[in-house]
């Protein structure tokens, strides 16, 4: 069993719409870290979260220890956001462990 | 502000021949420093990480080994490439200290013929 979970596996949606893509993890994290990868392959970061909720523009993230679980929403999607979200944990005292990514595609 | 450059983008060659990609971060001292390798349509696998000048270790055994000469540079290399070592290859760096974020170069896509 992965230790970092992601779902939907692909998503295709139309311009506008609300997106939630879903990690869950089964160990215990000291934080949990969301990034981007675009068609070309670059990675950026777009939050790192240890609880509760971060926002940033019409990103917004948030994570429940208790229940081992993070979403990521993204409010008013539009064709640019189309990349894949990946999720990554970091395990108390080692390194990050990622996720298989969520590919989204946003239609305009 | 800190920065990570990674080169070459792109690189063709053959099996049996050697690598070296090479990594610089700037901005920034003592990070630890990882090269992660993905396969196409496959998640993230670390490859290598360093916490220091001259320290480094292995998650998985390989074809490939790297080095860090100075603090802020990352090189990975193989002697005698393989087929299967075609992938894409990121660099990234971190500070210590844990729940610090991941930066990452730009890639670099590596096609053994």
């Amino acid at each position: 069993k992965n230790e970092v979970e992601q779902s939907p596996q692909n998503l295709t949606a139309q311009e506008g719409e609300f997106i939630t893509i879903n990690c869950s993890y089964s160990v215990g994290i000291s934080a949990l870290h969301w990034l981007q990868q675009h068609p070309g392959g670059g990675i950026v970061s777009l939050f790192m979260l240890s609880s509760g909720k971060k926002k940033h523009g019409r990103l917004i993230a948030t994570i429940n220890i208790q229940e081992k679980h993070s979403s990521l929403h993204i409010t008013a999607s539009h064709p640019r956001d189309s990349a894949v979200y990946i999720c990554a944990v970091i395990l108390y005292g080692q390194n990050f462990v990622f996720g298989p990514g969520t590919r989204l595609s946003v239609l305009p | 502000s800190q920065t990570i450059h990674q080169w070459p983008a792109t690189l063709v060659q053959p099996v049996g021949s050697p690598l070296s990609l090479e990594c610089t971060v700037e901005g920034t001292s003592n990070p630890n420093l990882y090269w992660y390798r993905q396969a196409a349509g496959r998640g993230l696998q670390l490859l290598f990480y360093s916490v220091g000048i001259g320290q480094i270790s292995s998650e998985v055994p390989q074809n490939l080994s790297a080095s860090r000469p100075q603090d802020r540079q990352f090189i990975l290399s193989s002697k005698k490439l393989l087929l299967s070592d075609s992938g894409f290859y990121l660099c990234a760096w971190s500070l210590l200290g844990g729940n610090s974020p991941l930066h990452f170069g730009n890639g670099t896509r590596l096609t053994v013929t």
